[in-house]
């Protein structure tokens, strides 16, 4: 299985800081990269898909870039909807994996 | 608008088989572009794909390893559905059990998630 390691596993940021989430992949997945935000008793949401591709109706502070084995999801000016925690999935080969999370606090 | 509605018990005994079934508003499951997933979480596991069904002139299965001996997903077209089916599960089967749809591998719609609690 292809391993996503990500970081830091907790992030602690005042509104309007940028914000940099890194995801490792344990073999090279091209692009094959989703990001989701999910928050406390909720379904994960997909924001990005194709390690760059901005889900049709996500804020447009939220980008991502990477290929290979290394992805980051940025966000330019955080805001108080985006506490939440943040995973990184691969699907270049199966079984599609997740990695373990990164928790988005209040400072 | 896609709209997953999950529905089956919260609560399975060992070694019982656990039944959820997923409903879907605003697509087919016999579509040519989508895929039909099941995804859990739990603390200790963390997000888990199980597997997933899907159309392409006929219907194909893809399961992870760590589940293929136990697992069944079906799909209903008279109702337009699917089910997951585990058997023999154990308490590590306590997940937040979640439908997903895909569409080449993200997952761009879920359903609202059920816990399932396997106890005696």
């Amino acid at each position: 299985d292809i391993q996503m390691t990500q970081s830091p596993s907790t992030l602690s940021a005042s509104v309007g800081d940028r914000v940099t989430i890194t995801c490792r992949a344990s073999q090279s997945i091209s692009r094959w990269l989703a990001w989701y935000q999910q928050k406390p008793g909720k379904a994960p949401k997909l924001l990005i898909y194709k390690a760059s591709t901005l889900e049709s109706g996500v804020p447009s502070r939220f980008s991502g870039s990477g290929s290979g084995t290394e992805f980051t999801l940025t966000i330019s000016s955080l805001q108080p909807d985006d506490f939440a925690t943040y995973y990184c999935q691969q699907y270049d080969s199966f079984p599609w994996t997740f990695g373990q999370g990164t928790k988005v606090e209040i400072k | 608008q896609v709209q997953l509605q999950q529905s089956g018990p919260g609560l399975v005994k060992p070694s019982q088989i656990l039944s959820l079934t997923c409903v879907i508003f605003g697509d087919s499951v016999s579509s040519n572009n989508a895929a039909w997933n099941w995804i859990r979480q739990s603390p200790s596991r963390g997000l888990e794909w199980l597997g997933r069904t899907y159309y392409r002139s006929k219907w194909y299965n893809d399961y992870a390893i760590s589940v293929k001996s136990r697992i069944n997903i079906n799909p209903d077209t008279s109702k337009n559905q699917f089910s997951l089916q585990l058997n023999s599960v154990t308490p590590e089967d306590t997940a937040v059990y979640f439908c997903v749809r895909d569409l080449g591998g993200s997952f761009d719609y879920w359903g609202q998630g059920t816990l399932v609690t396997v106890s005696s």
